[in-house]
């Protein structure tokens, strides 16, 4: 079955660092991939999405992610963190070749940061 | 432009009592639409999915259901809530397989 591991469950990071989030996948066919952020009681907004092509994708509000198939990995990261992506990110993995997407979301990782 | 609408934005509602969601889309035609519910501490969990009216599919058993009455209308139903419902409840829609899902901005359902 298709899984979506987030193994970390809080980050603090300080503004100005730089931050990844981790996120690995078990799937049985080639995937396709997002990440997803939610700030507080809000719906999610997608930052990225990978299907083929570069392994590296690039995001809004700064954002990119690197698909490592040899890892079953899709690694979230950005160079300098800001107070405002304070959020909780969630990594998710869909299969590439249906009519409709049936995403398999990870747990979640909530981002905090400090001054 | 496309737009997603959820409402009630919170509800709280009795053990027992009955429950209706709804959530509509606009600026699209026959989008495939779904229900999440996303308890405190976990991830998003899909509850119902259509790709059509009247086509339903559910994921999970439980006491909910969907139905799609119109094109771009997505209820969720429930005839008696549990304890267990308590959630924050997500629609979304895309269309085709290879877009992103858009997600509106949720319903607080918290059952007493």
């Amino acid at each position: 079955a298709q899984s979506v591991t987030q193994p970390d469950i809080h980050i603090t990071v300080s503004e100005g660092a730089s931050l990844e989030l981790r996120c690995n996948y078990s799937y049985g066919a080639t995937p396709y991939l997002f990440w997803y952020v939610q700030s507080p009681g809000q719906g999610l907004q997608l930052l990225l999405k990978y299907f083929s092509g570069d392994t590296l994708v690039q995001g809004i509000k700064g954002f990119e992610a690197e698909f490592k198939r040899s890892q079953s990995s899709f690694n979230l990261r950005k160079p300098s963190v800001h107070w405002s992506d304070a959020a909780e990110y969630f990594c998710a993995v869909g299969p590439l070749n249906t009519g409709f997407q049936k995403l398999v979301f990870g747990t979640g990782t909530r981002l905090l940061v400090s001054p | 432009s496309q737009t997603i609408h959820q409402w009630p934005a919170t509800l709280v509602q009795p053990v027992g009592s009955p429950l209706s969601l709804e959530c509509t889309v606009e600026g699209t035609s026959n989008p495939n639409l779904y229900w999440y519910r996303q308890a405190a501490g976990r991830g998003l969990q899909l509850l119902f999915y259509s790709v059509g009216i009247g086509q339903i599919s559910s994921e999970v058993p439980q006491n909910l259901s969907a139905s799609r009455p119109q094109d771009r209308q997505f209820i969720l139903s429930s005839k008696k809530l549990l304890l267990s419902d308590s959630g924050f409840y997500l629609c979304a829609w895309s269309v085709g397989g290879r877009d992103e899902q858009y997600f509106g901005p949720g319903t607080r359902l918290t059952v007493t």
